[in-house]
Parts: structure tokens; C-alpha cells; sequence
């Protein structure tokens, strides 16, 4: 069985700060590492898609790097708004997309 | 171009009863996954579909099947209802499929399934 976690669980910040997440999962078979954030009563939507070790990904405030070798990953968000209020998951492909149980970032103003 | 779309997006059913929920992916995409998202938990990972077979299965019971058909649409069967079987119920299409299938997800707004 596949174990990707998240952590933390939860997350309370104020506007303006930076704050980060961490994912780890197995490191053997790996194929790509996703990120996806799920905002309250909407589908959840991609926000990279990571492959290669040493990878960095960015968009806008949002980014997040990738150790294959160590089996995690982070994500980081600079200058939190409360629009960024939202669950983020990862998920590990290992032929199957498990997710981890995600962060849940409240941003307040 | 249209989503993944789902239905029905609310069912209520009784124990003991079977529940057939429906998945239409992007244009285009051949594979389709649906994920179960009970109370208090996070997504866990019930079936993988891509042109028409059966790809992988999570660790569900038997009575989790499903399909997906010659146009890509998928359906999801869970038979025997139990009340551990509400949740809610999320399909997602991607394009591309291989050892090294890194396309992202698109997801639907899921299916809410309540079993009384």
C-alpha cells in the first residue's frame, strides 16, 4: 500500500505571510508528483505536475520543488491572500494517483 | 470546450440497495479515474479506466465495479449499499496514459451519495 502524507493537517495564517507544506511518499517507482488545490465547493484543479528530480515549478505566488531521491516535495505560497484559503493535495503516480490527505490553508485577512 | 461532467450530482439510497453513478470525461482524454472522498477523510483511490479495460482498482471490496465505455464515459457501480458507503463520489479524465502518465487530473464536480 502507497503512503503519501501530508503534513501539516491544517494550517491558520494572516494575510501578507509566507507559509509552506510538505509531501512525502515512497521514492521507489516513482513517476510524477502532482499538486492540486481544492477550493470549498469546487473540483479540485492542478497546479503542477513534477517528474524530474530537482524540479521547480512556480506560478505567480505559488511554487514548489521536488526530491525524488527523498520522497517529498513542498509547496510554497509568498504572500498568502485569502483567495489562497484552500485544501492542498498531493498525489504520487505509481500507475495509480493516491493522494495524501492534504493541508487545509486558512488565510485570514 | 466542456469539463468532466457527473451524475447524478446528489443520490440517496438505502442499504442493501445498488447505485450507478455516471462520468463523462473531456473530449479528447481516455482516461478516467474515480476516487472516493468519505466523511473526515481525504481521496482515496478506486478505479482506473483507459480505453475501455480496467487499468488498476484501489483497495475497495468487490462490489465497487465499473466501466467505461467505447466514447470514454465511465460508470461506477457499487453494489450491496452500506451506510460507510456515503460519501462523495469524484471522477477525473486525463489524456495520456503510459508508464510515465504525467498528464494532470481534471475533475468533475463529483457525485454526493447518501445511503439511509
Amino acid at each position: 500500500i502507497l503512503n503519501v502524507e501530508q503534513s501539516p493537517q491544517s494550517l491558520h495564517v494572516q494575510e501578507g505571510d509566507s507559509t509552506n507544506f510538505t509531501c512525502s511518499f515512497p521514492s521507489s517507482n516513482f513517476y510524477a508528483l502532482h499538486w492540486y488545490r481544492w477550493e470549498t465547493a469546487k473540483s479540485p484543479e492542478a497546479l503542477f505536475v513534477m517528474t524530474l528530480n530537482g524540479d521547480e515549478k512556480k506560478k505567480g505566488r505559488i511554487s514548489a520543488t521536488l526530491n525524488t531521491k527523498e520522497g517529498y516535495s513542498y509547496l510554497y505560497i509568498k504572500g498568502s491572500q485569502p483567495e489562497d484559503s484552500a485544501t492542498y493535495l498531493c498525489a504520487s503516480n505509481f500507475n495509480k494517483f493516491y493522494f495524501g490527505s492534504g493541508t487545509k490553508l486558512n488565510v485570514k485577512p | 470546450e466542456a469539463g468532466v461532467t457527473q451524475s447524478p450530482t446528489h443520490l440517496i439510497k438505502t442499504r442493501g440497495q445498488q447505485a450507478t453513478l455516471r462520468c463523462s470525461p473531456i473530449s479528447g482524454h481516455t482516461s478516467v479515474y474515480w476516487y472516493q472522498q468519505a466523511l473526515g477523510l481525504g481521496l482515496q483511490f478506486l478505479l482506473w479506466y483507459d480505453e475501455g479495460e480496467e487499468r488498476n482498482r484501489g483497495n475497495f471490496p468487490p462490489r465497487f465495479s465499473g466501466r467505461q465505455f467505447p466514447n470514454y464515459s465511465s460508470e461506477l457501480n457499487v453494489n450491496a449499499l452500506e451506510l460507510e458507503d456515503s460519501a462523495l463520489y469524484l471522477c477525473a479524465s486525463s489524456t495520456v496514459y503510459g508508464p510515465t502518465n504525467t498528464g494532470e487530473l481534471f475533475f468533475g464536480e463529483g457525485s454526493r451519495l447518501t445511503v439511509l
